[in-house]
């Protein structure tokens, strides 16, 4: 069965403290991937879309990079802001538009 | 200008009662989806239509019955409403049902059944 998993489960980091979150997926045959940003409260926003592995994606503090097995969302000297969990979410080739979701990474950025 | 809107944004319910959420978009999509986020936070697609025609529908009970009456709203009804509908309700569209659209999704409806 096609799955996504995120990892870590929650994140705590200093302001300015730069770090990673993973995103893997086992998938019969991997159509894009999506990164989402969802604060306490609020739907899901949109913030990248990667297509093919080695692809980048840049935004501010953020830059999302994708391989054959995962991505990442890499996040350069963050700041309180960008406390938020953010979500991975692919569509399989299999499964037309239908986006799969990860279970999400809480990030926490202390001031 | 909100793109996605939703109501209720709070649902607080006894079980067995039937009751319907609304979704509207000003975005001039064509492909409208439910998506539901339960206690884990696992959001999982529900229905997704297409110019008013249903094109995903997972497996969701039959109490369950999306409509879609132009292709800027889709409402969700519930009927016999259990303790485990209780979770987060999103509503999302995109320009088209064409793969790899960008999703926009509205504010959530949080369903407490009780």
């Amino acid at each position: 069965e096609d799955q996504v998993t995120q990892s870590p489960e929650a994140l705590r980091l200093q302001e300015g403290e730069s770090s990673s979150l993973n995103c893997s997926y086992t998938v019969s045959g991997l159509r894009g991937l999506f990164w989402y940003r969802q604060d306490p409260g609020k739907g899901p926003e949109f913030l990248f879309t990667l297509y093919s592995a080695g692809e980048e994606k840049e935004k501010e503090r953020l830059k999302a990079t994708l391989t054959k097995k995962e991505s990442f969302l890499h996040i350069t000297a963050p700041k309180p802001e960008d406390s938020a969990t953010y979500l991975c979410a692919v569509q399989f080739i299999q499964g037309a538009q239908k986006l799969v979701f990860g279970q999400g990474t809480r990030l926490t950025i202390n001031p | 200008d909100t793109a996605v809107s939703q109501t209720p944004k709070y649902l607080v319910t006894q079980m067995g009662n039937d009751k319907s959420i609304k979704c509207e978009q000003n975005l001039g999509h064509d492909t409208m989806y439910w998506y539901k986020q339960d206690s884990k936070k696992f959001l999982k697609i529900m229905f997704s239509y297409n110019n008013k025609e249903l094109i995903i529908n997972e497996t969701v009970p039959n109490r369950f019955s999306p409509k879609s009456p132009d292709k800027a709203h889709l409402n969700l009804h519930i009927n016999s409403l259990e303790l485990g509908d209780s979770a987060v309700y999103f509503c999302a569209s995109s320009h088209s049902s064409v793969p790899l659209e960008t999703q926009y999704f509205g504010p959530g409806t949080r369903l407490l059944v009780l």
